[in-house]
């Protein structure tokens, strides 16, 4: 059974920092993993895509890695902002069941 | 981009009353939604899995008479909590997969949410 672990499970960093998301999954036989931005009481958001085969995604201010054999991932913000405050969730979709599994979290606060 | 939406946002009901929450895709068809349970400060959890027209797949633990999901067409799911107990109270939240441009790739989309209280 897939498991997806986050760390740090909260972070609080001062405006302008760049800082470093994880997120670890036990099953490396993933077909792809994406990562989610979700605000207090709302939906997710998508930010990025990672398909099994590749090694990163960017968009914006945000970078994606992964690297399957280890099974891990990370999501880099540069330049963070207080609009960055969320909570951030990897998820992991198995190559066999193709639906997602979600890991725990990350609260990120980032202020002024 | 494609559009998830669920109806109602949020609503409050008493014990053993039944609530039904709808999920529609509005810009795509979606031949797969999944309903999601997500406790205060803890990860989305899947529910079930539909799929339009057939009877939907239940994750282990979640009561398929209970949770009643009904995947009546394309563009609708509902999931109604019969009977509903305070330890029912939580986020659900919907998701649906489906192409947004003939011939484009399946993505999966989500809804905002409902937020159910039982008192």
């Amino acid at each position: 059974k897939q498991e997806v672990t986050q760390i740090p499970a909260a972070l609080s960093v001062p405006e302008g920092e760049n800082l470093v998301l994880n997120c670890s999954f036990t099953d490396s036989a993933i077909y792809n993993l994406q990562w989610f931005r979700q605000d207090p009481g709302k939906g997710l958001t998508s930010l990025l895509l990672i398909q099994s085969s590749q090694r990163e995604q960017t968009s914006g201010r945000l970078n994606a890695s992964l690297d399957k054999s280890s099974g891990r991932s990370t999501l880099y913000i540069a330049a963070s902002q207080p609009g960055d405050s969320a909570t951030y969730l990897c998820a992991v979709k198995d190559g066999t069941a193709s639906k997602l599994t979600f890991g725990t979290g990350t609260r990120l606060q980032v202020t002024l | 981009g494609a559009v998830v939406s669920q109806h109602p946002s949020r609503v409050i009901c008493k014990s053993g009353t039944s609530v039904k929450i709808e999920c529609r895709s509005l810009d795509f068809q979606a031949t797969t939604m999944f309903w999601y349970r997500q406790f205060p400060k803890q990860s989305l959890m899947l529910m079930a899995t539909s799929n339009e027209g057939s009877k939907a797949t239940y994750e282990q633990g979640v009561e398929k008479d209970k949770f009643l999901i009904n995947h009546a067409s394309l563009t609708l799911s509902t999931l109604t909590v019969t009977s509903a107990h305070p330890e029912d109270s939580s986020f659900y939240i919907c998701s649906a997969r489906g192409a947004i441009r003939r011939g484009g790739s399946y993505e999966q989309y989500f809804g905002p949410g409902t937020r159910l209280t039982v008192t």
